[in-house]
């Protein structure tokens, strides 16, 4: 089976509301969750990041927790704005640990 | 910027032709991965060198063909190429293997007509 999966293909918020995307992974001994975001036509940008010895991180509006129990990671934007109006990739790494899997990305649209 | 440069950003060529798209990685890294995003769908692992020297394959197609030279450029080579063949091809690049902290060029679009 896959060994991380997205399974919100489509998120729509209001201006100024929180957005969660979650991603459940296979492998147990997986230890480094990335996120990406990628605008149309543009590159995968590595927005936050969380390694499995911690649970929760921030950076200013987005967070990452962890719940390595239930193997599963989620994305927290807090007062989104348009300009969060973008795909999201969560990944975590292949058997072997030497590239990434990605999920299949959930496009977020924020209305303004 | 993410420091990692890929060209050329665009390319159209034919059923059956060969191209070869160049990866320049981040100063300091000496991992380069390949990734293969076609329209509406998500990243694809194709291959992944490491200081020179081949150390992870994907679902890298027998057409298909990559190196890692000395100066720690990559190129990604496609031969044969199949309409299906039509993507945006990425590149990444970090400093130690595990795409830790890895950071992705700008990509070139490859239409097969």
């Amino acid at each position: 089976g896959e060994n991380v999966e997205q399974h919100l293909s489509t998120l729509s918020v209001q201006e100024g509301d929180s957005a969660v995307i979650k991603c459940t992974y296979s492998d147990s001994a997986s230890n480094y969750f990335p996120w990406y975001k990628q605008e149309l036509g543009k590159r995968p940008q590595l927005i936050i990041d969380i390694r499995s010895n911690v649970g929760e991180k921030k950076d200013q509006r987005i967070a990452v927790t962890l719940n390595k129990t239930a193997k599963h990671f989620s994305l927290h934007i807090t007062e989104t704005q348009p300009e969060d109006s973008a795909v999201y990739f969560c990944a975590a790494p292949l058997p072997g640990r030497r590239a990434l899997t990605f999920g299949s990305g959930t496009r977020l649209q924020v209305q303004p | 910027d993410s420091g990692v440069t890929q060209t050329p950003k665009h390319l159209i060529t034919a059923t059956g032709q060969r191209v070869t798209l160049r990866c320049s990685p981040r100063s300091g890294d000496l991992s380069v991965y390949w990734y293969q995003q076609s329209l509406d769908q998500g990243l694809q692992f194709l291959i992944q060198y490491y200081n020179g020297e081949e150390r992870a394959k994907g679902n890298i197609l027998e057409r298909f063909s990559a190196q890692q030279f000395p100066d720690l450029h990559s190129e990604l080579n496609l031969s044969s190429l199949e309409l299906g063949d039509s993507a945006l091809y990425f590149c990444a690049s970090s400093v130690v293997e595990g795409m830790i902290e890895a950071f992705f060029g700008q990509g070139t679009r490859l239409t097969v007509v």
